[in-house]
């Protein structure tokens, strides 16, 4: 069974610290995101990789960036926490796209409160 | 670019009755579809997928979906509810030209009730 970890399942942290979400999966994929997800906003994608110390943009990348030294941990960071960051943080994994099936699979989310 | 509209917030259901989420979406290439389910405190579960081949796809758990190209449009039912499937689901897109992306949709709460 493919296996994605997140660091901690809830975090708290006062507005202005660096905050770091750790993710790791043991299936060897290239692909690895990061989402946040909001009541009535589904998931909006942050920041994915395709491959080691590669990075792309997603939908709403203000405020974080992304660290993938080794394939198989994605780091999303926080640089200075706000208020408006506190929500759900899913990391998902998938082989790539030229490998079918290629269906994203999911940590258990790390619920991070800002205050 | 894609995007994936889920007509339903919240879907209340009576234990043993049938279920409709209803999902459409809009791409200018093809795609490919997919259906997760969120239990609680918990990641997002693959309920489904559609590739290719039959329109008529089945999951687990006693879901299916069918896809519909002409009304660009993916509805998941189950015939049958059970308490236990008191879950938010979401539907997702990825176009075959992106390099793995999916769209998710807004997400449909089902409620079962016995």
């Amino acid at each position: 069974d493919v296996k994605v970890t997140q660091s901690s399942r809830y975090l708290v942290k006062r507005t202005g610290e660096k905050v770091f979400l750790e993710c790791v999966q043991d299936m060897d994929h290239e692909n690895m995101f990061w989402y946040r997800q909001d009541p009535g906003l589904g998931l909006r994608l942050i920041y994915f990789s395709y491959d080691v110390k590669m990075k792309e943009k997603g939908d709403i990348p203000e405020g974080y960036s992304v660290s993938r030294e080794k394939k198989e941990r994605f780091s999303l960071i926080l640089e200075s926490a706000s208020t408006n960051q506190t929500s759900m943080y899913l990391c998902a994994s998938s082989n790539d796209r030229t490998s079918v099936p290629y269906e994203q699979y999911f940590g258990p989310g790390t619920r991070l409160t800002v205050t | 670019a894609q995007s994936v509209t889920q007509l339903d917030s919240q879907v209340p259901v009576f234990e043993e009755a049938p279920v409709e989420l209803r999902c459409n979406y809009s791409s200018s290439v093809s795609v490919y579809l997919f259906w997760y389910v969120q239990y609680p405190n918990q990641g997002l579960q693959l309920l489904l997928k559609y590739l290719s081949g039959s329109t008529l796809v089945k999951g687990i758990n006693g879901f299916e979906a069918e896809f519909n190209k002409s009304q660009t449009s993916f509805h998941l039912r189950k015939p049958s509810v059970h308490i236990s499937d008191t879950a938010e689901y979401f539907c997702a897109v990825s176009a075959s030209d992106s390099w793995g992306k999916f769209q998710f949709g807004a997400g449909t709460q089902v409620v079962v009730t016995p």
